[in-house]
């Protein structure tokens, strides 16, 4: 099983709908969590830290659940430019940080 | 801040040839970075956790005496592919960590072994 694992999708959504991506971990010592949203041929960028009580930046939502060991981004609202591979990252203890392989998602106009 | 500069992007080098890569942390000092190596539409996969002043640690799998790591100062880390072959050809990127500011990438280095 791998250590970190998501739906590598794609996703392909209309504009204005709203999506979620659901990402699990195995280690239990996993310590923080994050949302990172790639693009085509280029670097990660981090989209959002994921807490404990959940957060949210505008139209972005993520949630952490450590019972059942997943989090999760809602994206609501999309817009073409939320087009991207969106990568699910754990770190273990601050020691070590394992990325999921991402989830595509196509936003259609 | 929290800004990571990597060079360079893109580079061609000829099979049995060395390539260096450098990863500077520009505004702040990482004591630790991480190195990646990604293969198209795969995920990042880590090669290498980089520590200023001691050796790197390195993933299962991953050849240490190919790619060696050296972490000499606060803001460089580099990362150099001994004897490339063609399968080293991929997309490298290093990463580093700041407190409130996650993990920070550079913008990556695109290798093609010829």
């Amino acid at each position: 099983r791998k250590e970190v694992e998501q739906d590598p999708g794609p996703f392909n959504v209309p504009e204005g709908a709203t999506v979620a991506f659901n990402c699990t971990y195995s280690n239990s010592a996993s310590q923080s969590f994050f949302w990172y949203r790639q693009d085509c041929r280029k670097e990660p960028k981090l989209l959002m830290s994921v807490y404990s009580s959940g957060n949210e930046d505008g139209r972005f939502t993520a949630q952490l659940n450590r019972a059942s060991q997943y989090i999760s981004l809602l994206i609501r609202d999309s817009k073409l430019s939320d087009s991207a591979t969106y990568l699910c990252v754990v770190n273990i203890l601050g020691f070590k940080t394992i990325f999921g392989a991402g989830t595509r998602l196509f936003v259609k106009a | 801040g929290a800004v990571v500069s990597q060079h360079p992007s893109r580079v061609i080098c000829k099979s049995g040839t060395s390539v260096k890569i450098e990863c500077r942390s520009l505004d702040f000092q990482a004591t630790t970075m991480f190195w990646y190596r990604q293969f198209p539409k795969q995920s990042l996969m880590l090669m290498a956790t980089s520590n200023e002043g001691s050796k790197a640690t390195y993933e299962q799998g991953v050849e240490k005496d190919k790619f060696l790591i050296n972490h000499a100062s606060l803001t460089l880390s580099t990362l150099t592919v001994t004897s490339a072959h063609p399968e080293d050809s991929s997309f490298y990127i290093c990463s580093a960590s700041r407190f409130n500011y996650g993990y920070t990438f550079g913008s990556g280095t695109r290798l093609t072994v010829v």
